[in-house]
């Protein structure tokens, strides 16, 4: 079964604390993205990349970092400087290249910082 | 500034009736638009999308109607089922922006038996 996984389903951090959030596909997917989603916000895009050790920052890069070392793995950094990083995290994937088809989406980590 | 915007938050329809979820943008350099359908604690769903050289695209239930003049889209799901409650995300891209997705915030559609 081909498909986007994301992991942790939940996480808990303390504040300062730099935390990883996992993304593996296995879709044989060439483009990877991470979104955030806020409540009423819908989805904002942190970071992206079409190919394997590249990425591109999104809308909302600040705070966060990330890594294309394999096709198949995609995972966020997100680090003390973020200064709201309680959010719900989804990690997507696309054929081909970025935009030109619909992203399929892993089903979230919720990062919750105190 | 929202580029994509949904302005109803929730939707409650009776099972059976039409649902018909709106969705209106600014960038007139868009020229795709998808809906994605999410349950609580999954990730989006693709549900159906346009090309901006169409009006209208059907798929089974669900048909989304695009006006370019108003900049404005709208997701019909006939006839509606308790199924289909969820949260529901339109988005668009333009190819001069790297194709990149612009989310709305969101609709949550109540279908009640």
């Amino acid at each position: 079964d081909g498909g986007i996984t994301q992991s942790p389903k939940y996480l808990f951090r303390k504040e300062g604390q730099n935390v990883t959030l996992s993304c593996e596909q296995n879709l044989n997917h060439d483009a990877m993205y991470w979104y955030r989603q806020d409540p009423g916000q819908g989805l904002r895009l942190i970071y992206y990349s079409q190919i394997v050790n590249d990425f591109q920052k999104g809308d909302i890069a600040e705070g966060y970092s990330v890594s294309r070392e394999k096709k198949e793995s995609f995972p966020l950094t997100v680090t003390s400087a973020q200064k709201n990083p309680t959010a719900f995290y989804l990690c997507a994937s696309s054929i081909g290249r970025v935009g030109n088809s619909p992203l399929h989406f892993g089903n979230g980590t919720r990062l919750t910082v105190t | 500034d929202q580029q994509v915007k949904q302005n109803s938050p929730s939707l409650s329809v009776q099972e059976g009736r039409i649902s018909i979820l709106n969705c209106d943008y600014t960038n007139s350099m868009f020229d795709y638009f998808l809906w994605y359908k999410k349950y609580p604690a999954e990730g989006p769903t693709f549900l159906i999308s346009i090309s901006s050289i169409k009006d209208k695209n059907e798929d089974g239930r669900f048909t989304v109607f695009l006006n370019k003049s108003a900049k404005h889209l709208s997701l019909h799901i006939v006839p509606s089922q308790p199924g289909d409650s969820a949260v529901y995300f339109c988005a668009a891209s333009a190819r001069n922006a790297g194709n990149m997705l612009t989310f709305g915030g969101g609709t949550r559609l109540m279908v009640k038996p």
